[in-house]
């Protein structure tokens, strides 16, 4: 798990507010992805980008989530509008290129909406 | 989906090795097997990957069956801290990369 920082660690929003969360990949890395885990329950992948650019987003949702990977700064993964069934632990995980390498994750954001 | 199929859980007695199984028979030659586990709600921590040959590192070895349709971790000497959900995943090794899908995994008891 070193190196991959996310933050907030824990996230409190209100219903129909903005979520953003951060995800720093361990330096050199130019791949990340992102993943949720709804509680008792497993990691589910949500999108995948190389820098600027989306590779896989097919477990994202079609509304309110948005992910990024800017050439520059963290990826931010972004959740509109947020409702209760946001609520879940939020992964993050880089690597250094897609083939053949191990990834990492960082230890997530807690995420709840009230 | 996850190609994987694993135990949903297994107990251990500390200090004695834990043998996690795999199955994960429609793997293709160009797949490589990773382990992953997560220990209570922090993220996965990565264990070892192989692709036919066993591994070993400071943490588990990886067994590969000849015909790759099955695999086994092996914890050497299991501590209570090693209590956890382990995570069996393929992944294919190509150039453009693919995320890592997550099955239920094994719930990993180690007893006192």
């Amino acid at each position: 798990n070193a190196g991959v920082m996310q933050n907030p660690r824990h996230l409190v929003r209100r219903r129909g507010q903005e979520a953003r969360l951060r995800c720093s990949p361990v330096k050199g890395h130019s791949h990340v992805y992102w993943y949720r885990q709804l509680p008792e329950e497993g990691l589910k992948f949500m999108v995948y980008l190389q820098k600027e650019n989306i590779i896989d987003e097919s477990g994202m949702p079609k509304e309110r989530f948005s992910a990024e990977f800017p050439k520059e700064g963290p990826s931010i993964l972004r959740i509109q509008q947020v409702v209760r069934g946001d609520s879940a632990a939020y992964f993050c995980a880089s690597s250094p290129q897609g083939a053949s390498t191990e990834a990492f994750f960082g230890q997530g954001t807690r995420l709840t909406v009230v | 989906d996850a190609k994987t199929t694993q135990p949903p859980s297994m107990d251990c007695a500390e200090g004695r090795a834990a043998n996690l199984p795999c199955n994960h028979s429609t793997i293709s030659g160009n797949e490589y097997v990773y382990w992953y586990r997560q220990i209570h709600s922090q993220g996965p921590q990565y264990i070892i990957h192989g692709l036919k040959n066993n591994e070993t590192n400071e943490m588990a070895s990886l067994i590969i069956t000849e015909d790759r349709k099955s695999s086994t971790l092996i914890l050497p000497h299991a501590t209570l801290r090693d209590t956890a959900v382990y995570y069996c995943i393929v992944r294919p090794w190509d150039n453009y990369g693919q995320n890592f899908v997550f099955g239920p995994g094994t719930r990993l008891s180690v007893l006192p």
